[in-house]
């Protein structure tokens, strides 16, 4: 069964630092990953896809890494703002179907 | 939330009772999933769909029903609620996106069942 973890669970960070938050997951066999944005009482915004044939994904500020053979996916957030603040988190899907399995996310605090 | 609508955004009811959450999609989506999001757990999913009358079950089936009669609406059930089942719950749909399938959020429901 793929489980998926994020580490930390929280994090604060003042602005303008770059920071990096960590996705494992136990079954290397993923299909491709994604990764959420969640704001307090609100629904998830997708960041970033990374199809399992590829390296990474770069959205404005935003760096996606995937690493398959070692099960790690890290997000790259450069220059952070307080507007950065929220959960994020990342899911894998195993293959071409349905199944998506997420972690429980990273709470990030951007402090102005 | 690329035309995701959930409701009820919020409900309050009672051990026992059956409660029906609906999500609606205006953009002709095939494939819909229902997930529920509880601290620790992260977004597990219920039930998915992919087409009318064509269901099947998640991870964390048991104690719901779902039913898909049209294309734009998946209705979740729980036939008699109980206080486990409180939690917040999201429809998605899944959406081709530069050729990569990805899934798109509903702004959720929240159960709290007493």
């Amino acid at each position: 069964k793929q489980e998926v973890t994020q580490i930390p669970a929280a994090l604060s960070v003042p602005e303008g630092e770059n920071l990096v938050l960590n996705c494992s997951f136990t079954d290397s066999a993923i299909y491709n990953l994604q990764w959420f944005r969640q704001d307090p009482g609100k629904g998830l915004t997708s960041l970033l896809l990374i199809q399992s044939s590829q390296r990474e994904q770069t959205s404005g500020r935003l760096n996606a890494s995937l690493d398959k053979s070692s099960g790690r996916s890290t997000l790259y957030i450069a220059a952070s703002q307080p507007g950065d603040s929220a959960t994020y988190l990342c899911a894998v899907r195993r293959n071409a179907g349905n199944m998506l399995t997420f972690g429980g996310g990273t709470r990030l605090m951007v402090k102005p | 939330d690329a035309g995701i609508t959930q409701s009820p955004r919020h409900k309050v009811t009672e051990t026992g009772t059956p409660v029906t959450l609906r999500c609606h999609q205006t953009e002709n989506h095939r494939y819909m999933y229902w997930y529920r999001q509880d601290p620790g757990h992260g977004l597990r999913l219920i039930h998915y769909s992919y087409g009318v009358k064509d269901t099947d079950k998640g991870e964390v089936s048991d104690g719901y029903s779902v039913s898909r009669s049209k294309t734009e609406d998946f209705l979740l059930t729980l036939e008699s609620a109980t206080s486990s089942q409180t939690s917040v719950y999201f429809c998605a749909i899944r959406e081709s996106v530069s050729g990569a399938n990805v899934l798109t959020f509903g702004a959720g429901s929240r159960l709290t069942v007493l």
